[in-house]
C-alpha cells in the first residue's frame, strides 16, 4: 500500500491545463526531493520531473513540478494527446525506502 | 543512448527461484547506482531493490527482503535480481533503471522481463 496519494484520474481538452496532486507525509515529501514519471500504455515509466521540478533534458517547459509542505503537484500546460497515461510521484521514505504514488491516469478528452 | 535490457523472466511455482539479469551499455555502468522496479498486471510501480555504485550497498523493500538479493558485476556491465521463495504477488514485469545523480531520481529504464508465479 502507498504512502503517497494521487487522484486516481485527471482529464482535459487539448490545450488545457492539468495538474495532478500527491499527498505525503513528514518522512517522505515533507523532508526528500519529489520526482514524477510518465508511462504511455504499454511501455516504460520515463523520468518527466526529479528534485521537486527540475526537467531532464527533452522534457518541455510544459510540464512543471512544485512541492509545498507534505505535498507535491505535477502541472501540465497545453495539453496534447501524447500526455495520455499514467503519472507516479514518487520519493524516498525513512531514509532509504523508495515509494511511488498511487498513480493518475490522464485522460486527453 | 543509455541502453538497458532485461532478461531471465519467465513462468515458475510458488516457492521457486528466478535470476534476472539487466544488461547495460552505451554508459559507464560502474559510475551508477542501479535499481530494481517491479509493476504487476494492471496495477502501479513498486519500488524492488537498489544497489550503490561498488555493489556493498543493497536496500530493499519490506516485501522482498529476505527473499531477494541484488548485485552487479561491472566488469560484465550486468545488474542481476536472484528471487527465492516465490509467491503468488511477485507476478509482475520487472524493469531495471539506472539512478541519477540528483535525489534518487530514475533516469533510464529497460523495457522489463516478466515474471508469472503460479501453481
Amino acid at each position: 500500500q502507498s504512502v503517497l496519494t494521487q487522484p486516481s484520474s485527471a482529464s482535459g481538452t487539448p490545450g488545457q491545463r492539468v495538474t495532478i496532486s500527491c499527498s505525503g507525509s513528514s518522512s517522505n515529501i515533507g523532508s526528500k526531493t519529489v520526482n514524477w514519471y510518465h508511462q504511455s500504455p504499454g511501455t516504460a515509466p520515463k523520468l518527466l520531473i526529479y528534485s521537486d521540478n527540475q526537467r531532464p533534458s527533452g522534457v518541455p517547459d510544459r510540464i512543471s513540478g512544485s512541492k509545498s509542505g507534505t505535498s507535491a503537484s505535477l502541472a501540465i500546460s497545453g495539453l496534447q494527446s501524447e500526455d495520455e497515461g499514467d503519472y507516479y510521484c514518487a520519493a524516498r521514505d525513512d531514509g532509504v525506502i523508495y515509494v511511488f504514488g498511487t498513480g493518475t491516469k490522464v485522460t486527453v478528452l | 543512448e543509455v541502453h538497458l535490457v532485461e532478461s531471465g523472466g519467465g513462468f515458475v511455482r510458488p516457492g521457486g527461484s528466478l535470476r534476472l539479469s539487466c544488461a547495460a551499455s552505451e554508459f559507464t555502468f560502474s559510475r551508477y547506482w542501479m535499481t530494481w522496479v517491479r509493476q504487476a498486471p494492471g496495477e502501479g510501480l513498486e519500488w524492488v531493490a537498489y544497489i550503490n555504485k561498488e555493489g556493498s550497498e543493497k536496500y530493499y523493500a519490506g516485501s522482498v527482503k529476505g527473499r531477494f538479493t541484488i548485485s552487479r558485476d561491472n566488469a560484465k556491465n550486468s545488474l542481476y535480481l536472484q528471487m527465492n521463495s516465490l509467491r503468488d504477488e511477485d507476478t509482475a514485469l520487472y524493469y531495471c533503471a539506472r539512478i541519477g545523480y540528483s535525489g534518487y531520481n530514475f533516469e533510464y529504464w529497460g523495457q522489463g522481463t516478466l515474471v508469472t508465479v503460479s501453481s
